[in-house]
């Protein structure tokens, strides 16, 4: 089945240092690609997307390539800051049977940033 | 434009009972689907509804129910409540379009099972 492979964490970063935070997928079709955040006690925000091959998203300084002959979309931002505190969620989304549509999301990762 | 609301944002109940959730789409939005978000678990897919009918439906017991309105507002209800149901319940709303559209998450219903 389709699936999202996130890096573990937990992700522990100084501020103003470089982040990556690696996504893979396996998909039987043509997925779009998703990177959702969680703040502590919150629902999830939409913080960027990709939905064809090469793509790069792109939001808040945070960016990612949908690649897909590596099939990955990995998150990086080039100067971290503490309020970037959060748990991150790459995640796919397929047409499945008819035209229904459901979210497949990664573990999760949390990163915490230290002033 | 207003967000996704869910509520109760809070529930504590026993177990056996039965708990009913409450999700209010974005204005305009036709399709809403329900998640299960726990520590062990993770986010996992409950159901999709649009135009008032369920489209897909994840690998959940039939414990789990739900439907949506003619005004696309959704609810979700678990019968038969365990102790594994503790979760935070999460709502996203969509225009219900194709697999590129961006999903809307509402803050949770967080259900807490004694």
């Amino acid at each position: 089945g389709d699936s999202v492979t996130q890096m573990e964490g937990p992700v522990t970063l100084s501020e103003e240092a470089f982040l990556t935070i690696n996504c893979t997928y396996t998909a039987t079709g043509y997925p779009s690609l998703f990177w959702y955040v969680q703040y502590p006690g919150e629902g999830l925000q939409l913080l960027l997307k990709a939905t064809k091959a090469d793509d790069k998203g792109s939001n808040k300084g945070f960016e990612a390539t949908y690649r897909k002959e590596t099939t990955s979309f990995h998150l990086e931002k080039g100067s971290v800051q503490v309020s970037d505190s959060a748990v991150y969620f790459c995640a796919l989304s397929l047409i499945s049977s008819g035209s229904a549509r459901q979210l497949t999301f990664g573990s999760g990762t949390q990163l915490t940033v230290l002033p | 434009k207003a967000g996704v609301t869910q509520t109760p944002r809070y529930l504590i109940k026993t177990r056996g009972q039965q708990v009913t959730l409450s999700c209010s789409p974005i204005s305009g939005h036709r399709s809403v689907s329900w998640y299960q978000q726990t520590p062990g678990q993770g986010l996992q897919f409950l159901f999709e509804y649009f135009s008032e009918t369920q489209r897909n439906k994840g690998n959940f017991p039939g414990r789990f129910s739900g439907r949506q309105f003619s005004n696309s507002r959704s609810e979700m209800n678990v019968s038969t409540l365990e102790l594994g149901d503790s979760a935070l319940y999460l709502c996203a709303s969509s225009l219900g379009g194709g697999r590129q559209e961006t999903q809307y998450f509402g803050p949770g219903t967080r259900l807490l099972v004694l």
